[in-house]
C-alpha cells in the first residue's frame, strides 16, 4: 500500500536533547512537508522540500532542521534550541506539479519533552 | 494566501446533512478553496477543492457562492465517523511548486445519535 509513515507514534525526550523524527513516503511524491500542531490549534508549517537536496523554511523553522537526501525520506530534527518542542508533528507529501496539490498526511508523532 | 473564517464548532444529527460554512471574503481570482478534515490525533485528510464551480465527490459537495467570498462544505448523510475538525483553506495553485497550506483552527463537527 502506498502512503506515508512516521515513527514512532509517541516519543519522549529529556530537555536539552536533540531528537529526530522519521518520515518516509512511497508515493513517489516530489514535495514533502513538516507541520507542528499544538492542542486546539491548526497546523503550522515548519519546513518543506520541493525536490531532493533542497528545502525551505516555513513559518516556524527556528529550532528545527531537516535534510532531504532521498526522495522517499524527510527527517526532522528538533534541536535543543527549540523552546517549546512538546507538540504533535505531522509529515505530508504532495505531487509537485499538477492541477491541484493535494497533500497526503502521515499519522503523526507526538513528542513530549520532559 | 487569503484568510478564512469558520465557526469554531457545530453539531449534526447522524443521517442528516452537515453544512459547514467558510468565509473567505478577501479571496483573489486565482485562489482555490480546499477542505481538509482531521479526526482526533490523526493526520488531516483531503476532502475536496474548487475554484468557482460547485464540486462533488464521493465524500462531500462544495458550494461556492457566485462572488466566491464564501463556501459551504456539505456532508450529505453525516455519520459518527464524520466527527472531526474541518479546515477550510484558500490558496493559489502554482504548478511546479510545493503546495504550502495555511491551516486555521477549523470547525469542530460533532455528529450525534
Amino acid at each position: 500500500d502506498g502512503g506515508i509513515t512516521q515513527s514512532p507514534k509517541y516519543l519522549f525526550r529529556k530537555e536539552g536533547q536533540n531528537v529526530t523524527l522519521s518520515c518516509e513516503q512511497n508515493l513517489n511524491h516530489d514535495a514533502m512537508y513538516w507541520y507542528r500542531q499544538d492542542p486546539g490549534q491548526g497546523l503550522r508549517l515548519i519546513y518543506y522540500s520541493q525536490i531532493v537536496n533542497d528545502f525551505q523554511k516555513g513559518d516556524i523553522a527556528e529550532g528545527y532542521s531537516v535534510s532531504r537526501e532521498k526522495k522517499e525520506s524527510f527527517p526532522l530534527t528538533v534541536t535543543s534550541a527549540q523552546k517549546n518542542p512538546t507538540a504533535f508533528y505531522l509529515c505530508a507529501s504532495s505531487i509537485r506539479q499538477g492541477s491541484y496539490n493535494e497533500q497526503f498526511f502521515g499519522p503523526g508523532t507526538r513528542l513530549t519533552v520532559l | 494566501d487569503a484568510k478564512t473564517t469558520q465557526p469554531p464548532s457545530m453539531d449534526c444529527a447522524e443521517g442528516r446533512a452537515a453544512n459547514l460554512p467558510c468565509n473567505h471574503s478577501t479571496i483573489s481570482g486565482n485562489e482555490y478553496v480546499y477542505w481538509y478534515r482531521q479526526i482526533h490525533s490523526q493526520g488531516p485528510q483531503y476532502i475536496i477543492h474548487g475554484l468557482k464551480n460547485n464540486e462533488t465527490n464521493e465524500m462531500a459537495s462544495l458550494i461556492i457562492t457566485e462572488d466566491r467570498k464564501s463556501s459551504t462544505l456539505i456532508l450529505p448523510h453525516a455519520t459518527l465517523r464524520d466527527t472531526a475538525v474541518y479546515y477550510c483553506i484558500v490558496r493559489v495553485i502554482a504548478t511546479g511548486t510545493a503546495s504550502k497550506l495555511t491551516f486555521g483552527t477549523g470547525t469542530r463537527l460533532q455528529v450525534t445519535l
